[in-house]
Formats: C-alpha cells, structure tokens, sequence
C-alpha cells in the first residue's frame, strides 16, 4: 500500500469551478511538498507546508496541513485550462529520503 | 540560467544492454536524486547521493547503479539486471537532503523504452 494516498485519482472539471485534491499519508507528516506535472515533463513545486495547520497560497491555488499533520489538501479556485496537469504530493521520510503519492491527473475543459 | 538537464528526452534499447542516462545540474546543490515514474504508481526513489563520491539506495535500486564524482552530475545506468526497464527516468537535486526541508528541482526527465 501506498504511503501517501491521493484522491480522487482523476478530475475532470469545468473551467471557472473549484476544486480540492486530498492527500493522506498513515504516518505523521514533517513536511508536507505539492508539485503539478505537465504530462512527460518534470515536476515543477508549488508548495512546502510543515507545521500542523499551515496554510500557504499562490495565485488561485491554496494547500493546507491539517492540524494531526496527517493530511493535506489542495484547493484550486475558479480553475483555468492552464491548471491541468498532474498534481503530486510528497512527503520527507526519516533516513532523508523523499516519497510521492501517486497523483491526481486534472482535466479542465474550456 | 540555472537548472537540471536530462538527456536524451527519448532513449530506445535492445534488451539485455545497458543504458547510462545524465543529468546534470548547476544549481551548486549538493543532493541529487533518480526516480521512476509508472502510469498510476508515482515516482519511486531510484537512488540519492548527499555529497561527492557518496550515494543510497532508494526503494526499487536493484538492477540499477549510479556514481557521484562531480558535484554536478549524477549519472544512471539501466543495467540487463532491472526486469522492466521501460520508465521514465526523473533526476532533481536540492540544497540539502529532503529530510531537511529543502524542496526538489526536477529536469524535464528521459523516456527510456527497451525492446
């Protein structure tokens, strides 16, 4: 099983609606990171959150960690056909490694 | 500019070869990273290295091998011992190790196929 386990795997929204990606790991966060991918692209980071409760945004696009550090979501607002992509959320392990959940594919038709 | 490179974008093999993928960096970061990414499973740690001439496995390193004698590169080889070679091959870098906070820059990635 995943470690980190992201929902929905798909969306599929109307341009100008909201949105929210959930991402919830079965162990404690310290450091929770947000990445979007352009399909056969790298990755490109959005967002770091590492304290219980923390919220950052940028441009229409908000994260927050909950406050049991154990889950995040990723809210988009009034979406655009620019947003789609793959978003990914990852998360620090002890030992310095780094692992991802396994993405959410976002469709915005026009 | 500042950045990661991948190269090449599009890498086609015969079974049983093996591959050696680059990347390079010259953003004076001292971590660099191999991941694996497969439709519907994420990316997987390939390997890591924190400093020169030092590097970690990561979860799926077996029929993988890497080496670290510049600070800037980092290169991959796809050895006849990985079973399903065909990916595509991400490599980031950071300041740090991610265990301490520090986001990760990726490059553009290398599709690997093997026949």
């Amino acid at each position: 099983s995943q470690e980190l386990e992201q929902s929905p795997q798909s969306l599929i929204v109307q341009e100008g609606k909201n949105l929210t990606i959930n991402c919830t790991s079965s162990k404690t966060l310290y450091g929770l990171y947000w990445y979007k991918q352009k399909y056969g692209e790298g990755l490109i980071f959005l967002m770091m959150l590492q304290k219980g409760g923390e919220e950052k945004s940028h441009e229409k696009i908000t994260a927050k960690l909950d406050e049991k550090k154990q889950q995040s979501s990723l809210h988009i607002t009034a979406s655009q056909p620019s947003h789609a992509g793959i978003y990914l959320c990852g998360a620090a392990r002890t030992g310095n490694q780094f692992y991802f959940g396994t993405g959410t594919s976002l469709t915005v038709i026009p | 500019d500042g950045g990661i490179t991948q190269s090449p974008k599009y890498l086609f093999r015969k079974e049983g070869q093996n591959v050696t993928l680059s990347c390079e960096q010259n953003l004076n970061h001292d971590a660099m990273y191999w991941y694996r990414q497969d439709p519907g499973q994420g990316l997987r740690l390939i390997y890591y290295s924190q400093i020169v001439n030092d590097f970690q496995k990561g979860d799926i390193a077996e029929g993988y091998s890497v080496s670290r004698e510049k600070k800037e590169s980092f290169p991959l080889t796809v050895t006849s011992a990985q079973k399903n070679p065909t990916a595509f091959y991400l490599c980031a870098s950071s300041i740090g190790l991610a265990g301490g906070m520090y986001e990760q820059y990726f490059g553009p990635g290398t599709r690997l196929t093997v026949t």
